[in-house]
C-alpha cells in the first residue's frame, strides 16, 4: 500500500529565508505527486503537481525517484506562505493518499 | 465557474443517528471523491464515484456509504453514528483521471455528541 510521510508537523522560517518542506513516499509503481495547500479559513487547493514541472508562487518540487522524495522548496519565504501544506500521491485510481501535513509559519 | 459546494456546512448529531452529506461538483466534472479529516488521522480517503459508479473505496466500515447521481452530484451517508465520526468531511471533484487536479469543497463539519 502507498504511504506518504511528512516528517515535520511544524516548521518556522524567517521571512526571506529559504523554505524546504519534506515529503517521502512509498509506492511500487509510477506515482502522480502533488502538493496541496490550505491557507487560514480557505479550502484545500492544489499548489503544484510533479507532472507539470511548473513553479507556483515561487515554489518548486522535484520528484526524486531514487530517494522517493518530492520536497517542496522556495528560495525566499514570504509572510503569505504561512499555511498548512500537504503532500499527496495518486496511485492512478483517483485515490489521493495524503501525508499528515506540515504547518509552515513565516516569522516576520 | 462555480467551485465545489457542500451542504450543510455544519451538523450536530447524536450517537446512533444517521446523517447524509451532499456535494455538488464543478460543472463538467464526473469524479467525486470523499475524504475524512481529523486532527488525529489527518486526511483519509473514503470513496470515489465516477459516472454514478463507485470506482474506489478506502478502509472505512460499511456504515459509510455514498452514491452519485446522473448530474454528478454525490451524497455520503453515515449510519449509526459514533463519537469517533466527528470530523470535517471533504468532497473533491475532478475530470476523473489521475493526472488531473482534484478541487476541494469547503467541507461539512460533523459533530457527534
Amino acid at each position: 500500500a502507498q504511504r506518504v510521510t511528512q516528517p515535520e508537523k511544524l516548521l518556522s522560517v524567517f521571512k526571506g529565508a529559504p523554505v524546504e518542506l519534506k515529503c517521502n513516499y512509498s509506492y511500487s509503481g509510477s506515482p502522480e505527486l502533488f502538493w496541496y495547500v490550505q491557507y487560514s479559513r480557505q479550502r484545500l487547493q492544489l499548489l503544484l503537481r510533479h507532472i507539470s514541472r511548473e513553479s507556483i508562487k515561487g515554489f518548486t518540487a522535484d520528484l526524486n525517484k531514487g530517494e522517493t522524495s518530492f520536497h517542496l522548496k522556495k528560495p525566499f519565504a514570504q509572510e503569505e506562505d504561512s499555511a498548512m501544506y500537504y503532500c499527496a500521491l495518486n496511485d492512478g485510481n483517483e485515490k489521493l493518499t495524503f501525508g499528515t501535513g506540515t504547518r509552515l509559519t513565516i516569522i516576520p | 465557474k462555480a467551485g465545489v459546494t457542500q451542504t450543510p456546512r455544519y451538523l450536530i448529531k447524536t450517537r446512533g443517528q444517521q446523517v447524509t452529506l451532499s456535494c455538488s461538483p464543478i460543472s463538467g466534472h464526473r469524479s467525486v471523491s470523499w475524504y475524512q479529516q481529523t486532527p488525529g488521522q489527518g486526511l483519509q480517503f473514503l470513496f470515489e464515484y465516477f459516472s454514478e459508479t463507485q470506482r474506489n473505496k478506502g478502509n472505512f466500515p460499511g456504515r459509510f456509504s455514498g452514491r452519485q447521481f446522473s448530474n454528478s452530484r454525490s451524497e455520503m451517508n453515515v449510519s449509526t453514528l459514533e463519537l469517533g465520526d466527528s470530523a470535517l468531511y471533504l468532497c473533491a471533484s475532478s475530470l476523473g483521471q489521475a493526472q488531473y487536479e482534484q478541487y476541494f469543497g469547503p467541507g461539512t463539519r460533523l459533530t457527534v455528541t
